[in-house]
């Protein structure tokens, strides 16, 4: 079966971090980018950042730069984002997602089921 | 950033109707858009891709056109599964924005 698992949410208070993961099955992990998505809940989908293939390359949303670190291992199946200064605000559902290809879109069409990160004091 | 403007933010329809929701991005994004179904608890699911493309296992009741800036997202016959929200992405440049979301209901 195809799917994302995602660990390492929970309880932490601001200035803290965290590490999440996910981890990759069913399929071939290292020709794929991937691609973490937050969600206030009740609210809408924010995408935070997203890795290439071979890890060669980054990018973040301004929100979160410069605090959040998005890293791989091809031989291990797993994406990470290390999240440290955390904030009040970085509260939400933690997704990680697959993109497709340039002919397919460049869509996320596998995504984990979550994970919960709550900032609080 | 590329903005995007999705609508209605709700809408209210009954079984069998046929839906429309639309989403406009701040610049031209060619068919770099694709659409997701969320229901509560859930993780999003791919609905289309590329604008137009019925991504796999999805029924064809669900249809996708436009390109450039503006874009719709087409229920042709709305059954029970479809009371969702739905949220379009532009998959042209980062950060990959996503619509605010149209919640359909009954």
């Amino acid at each position: 079966e195809v799917q994302l698992v995602e660990s390492g949410g929970g309880l932490v208070q601001p200035g803290g971090s965290l590490r999440l993961s996910c981890a990759a099955s069913g399929f071939p992990f290292s020709p794929y980018w991937m691609h973490w998505v937050r969600q206030v809940p009740g609210k809408g989908l924010l995408w935070v950042s997203l890795i290439d293939n071979d890890g060669t390359n980054t990018d973040y949303a301004d929100s979160v730069k410069g605090r959040f670190t998005i890293s791989r291992d091809n031989a291990k199946n797993t994406v990470i984002l290390q999240m440290n200064s955390l904030r009040v605000e970085d509260t939400a559902v933690y997704y990680c997602a697959r993109q497709t290809s340039s002919s397919f879109g460049r869509a996320f069409d596998i995504w984990g089921q979550g994970t919960m990160v709550t900032v609080s004091s | 950033d590329i903005q995007m403007t999705q609508s209605p933010s709700s809408l209210s329809a009954s079984l069998g109707d046929r839906v429309i929701i639309t989403c406009r991005t701040s610049q031209s994004i060619s068919n770099f858009l694709n659409w997701y179904q969320q229901k509560p608890g859930k993780a999003p699911k791919l609905l289309i891709y590329a604008a137009s493309s019925l991504h796999s296992g999805v029924p064809s009741r669900f249809s996708g056109s436009g390109s450039g800036t503006d874009f719709t997202l087409t229920i042709s016959s709305l059954q029970p599964e479809d009371f969702a929200t739905y949220y379009c992405q532009q998959s042209y440049s980062t950060p990959r924005t996503f619509g605010q979301g149209t919640k359909v209901e009954i």
